[in-house]
């Protein structure tokens, strides 16, 4: 039982650099979301995936660029990492973007130096 | 856009003891979650409640949709060491169907 996997679970970048944060689910959901956590703020939505072939921006977009590959892929892509692109990132599905209930991955934590 | 406000935004108990924590909207929700998460992990969802003045249970944990639809409360009783964790309560609301997330309460329960 899979559910939500994300990768890789820890990444260290210099300013400047790019990379691709990957998360695959399971459970033929629609819809696909990635959330940045940063302490004292709690869960902010970056960007989401009401369906596949559809991404809009969520409440903190900047900085970030999202793929929906198909249905089960959803990615997240830092073009130049800067050091406020620092801390945990979750990948999340629901069954669609009115189904009330996410279910999240593990998290990937990202330190950018 | 939509705020959630969720308090306490702390709290220290001790094993035994029941705990209450409560979201505030400054709007209407039609959906309210709870969800907890444990340290190095992703947040796992404990509640879902669907309908203004909804009670639902789930194990030692409780949760209610007020009835003005602008806020939510959880009750867990009897704690234990394992109940150690940020909650997180989430709503949805109107044509916003978006879920918005309160910053979480980070409980710690000494045995």
């Amino acid at each position: 039982n899979a559910g939500v996997t994300q990768t890789p679970k820890f990444q260290v970048l210099k300013t400047g650099q790019s990379m691709t944060l990957q998360c695959a689910q399971d459970m033929n959901h629609n819809s696909m979301y990635w959330y940045r956590q940063d302490p004292g703020m709690g869960l902010r939505l970056i960007y989401y995936s009401a369906s596949e072939g559809t991404t809009d921006k969520g409440e903190v977009p900047n900085g970030y660029n999202v793929s929906r590959l198909n249905k089960r892929e959803f990615s997240l892509r830092l073009e130049s990492a800067a050091p406020s692109q620092t801390s945990v990132y979750f990948c999340a599905s629901s069954r669609d973007s009115q189904g009330g209930e996410l279910f999240f991955g593990e998290g990937s934590r990202l330190t950018v130096l | 856009g939509q705020q959630l406000n969720q308090s306490p935004q702390s709290m220290f108990i001790q094993e035994g003891e029941d705990v209450s924590m409560n979201c505030t909207s400054s709007s209407i929700f039609n959906t309210w979650l709870w969800y907890k998460q444990d340290p190095g992990e992703g947040p796992v969802l404990l509640i879902a409640l669907y309908k203004a003045g909804e009670l639902t249970s789930n194990g030692r944990l409780t949760a209610q949709f007020g009835i003005t639809r602008k806020d939510s409360f959880l009750n867990i009783s009897a704690s234990i060491p394992s109940d150690v964790g940020i909650y997180f309560c989430a709503g949805r609301g109107g044509s916003n169907y978006k879920l918005t997330f309160g910053k979480g309460t980070l409980l710690t329960v000494n045995p």
